[in-house]
């Protein structure tokens, strides 16, 4: 069974620019939530997608967007970088959006550094 | 607004020194208490959800405990390997998808 992976690892873009980030989900799961993770902090919920629709979003603003495809793998596409942009991107995935009784399964993450 | 709040920031203990790490949570509506290890450089990791207090759960070393204000992630005896960081988060009614994460616990045990 392969577990969440991320693509890429690392990544480094200047203020502006646009960056899409790459999700594989745990096989047989549909639902795929997005985590922003500061330096020395929690990761903050960005969004939810269950069966290919938004499923729930967090405070980002709209330059931060989906999407979930049909094998469920998702992207996360941020527009207009900023320098606190910088961060984490956690994936997770589940068998369900009932995230309570589901496990969520966290990928490694792919650094962004935003220069 | 909901919120969850995790003490202290970091911690150092010696190996077999036991302690516990807190996690204070304002969530209305609470369907699950989540506690996570974190290694450097990678994703959380699961280790425990609760869903009511007086609720209590173990692996290893571990057990969590959960109250209507605050959870506790009890570490008995701790070894090196349990160096991490130890995030807690909360599942509330209002929010679809969303799990509101504490800021962590940073543990560092030494030999």
């Amino acid at each position: 069974e392969t577990g969440v992976t991320q693509s890429p690892t690392h990544l480094i873009k200047t203020r502006g620019q646009q960056v899409t980030l790459r999700c594989s989900s745990q096989s047989g799961h549909n639902t795929v939530s997005w985590y922003q993770q500061a330096l020395g902090q929690g990761p903050q919920f960005i969004f939810q997608y269950y069966r290919e629709e938004e499923n729930g979003r967090g405070n980002f603003p709209p330059r931060f967007s989906g999407l979930q495809f049909p094998n469920y793998s998702s992207e996360l596409n941020v527009n207009a970088l900023e320098l606190d942009d910088s961060a984490l991107y956690l994936c997770a995935s589940s068998l369900d959006q009932a995230i309570s009784y589901n496990e969520q399964f966290f990928g490694p993450g792919t650094r962004l550094t935003v220069l | 607004e909901d919120q969850v709040t995790q003490s202290p920031e970091a911690l150092r203990l010696q190996e077999g020194e036991s302690s516990s790490l807190n996690c204070s949570y304002t969530v209305s509506g609470l369907r699950g208490l989540f506690w996570y290890r974190q290694d450097p450089g990678k994703g959380p990791e699961f280790l425990f959800t609760l869903y009511s207090a007086g609720e209590e759960k173990e692996k290893e070393r571990l057990k969590a405990t959960l109250t209507k204000k605050e959870s506790f992630l009890h570490i008995t005896a701790p070894k090196p390997e349990d160096s991490a960081t130890y995030l807690c988060a909360a599942h509330g009614s209002s929010n679809t998808g969303k799990l509101i994460f504490g800021q962590g616990t940073t543990l560092q045990v030494k030999p």
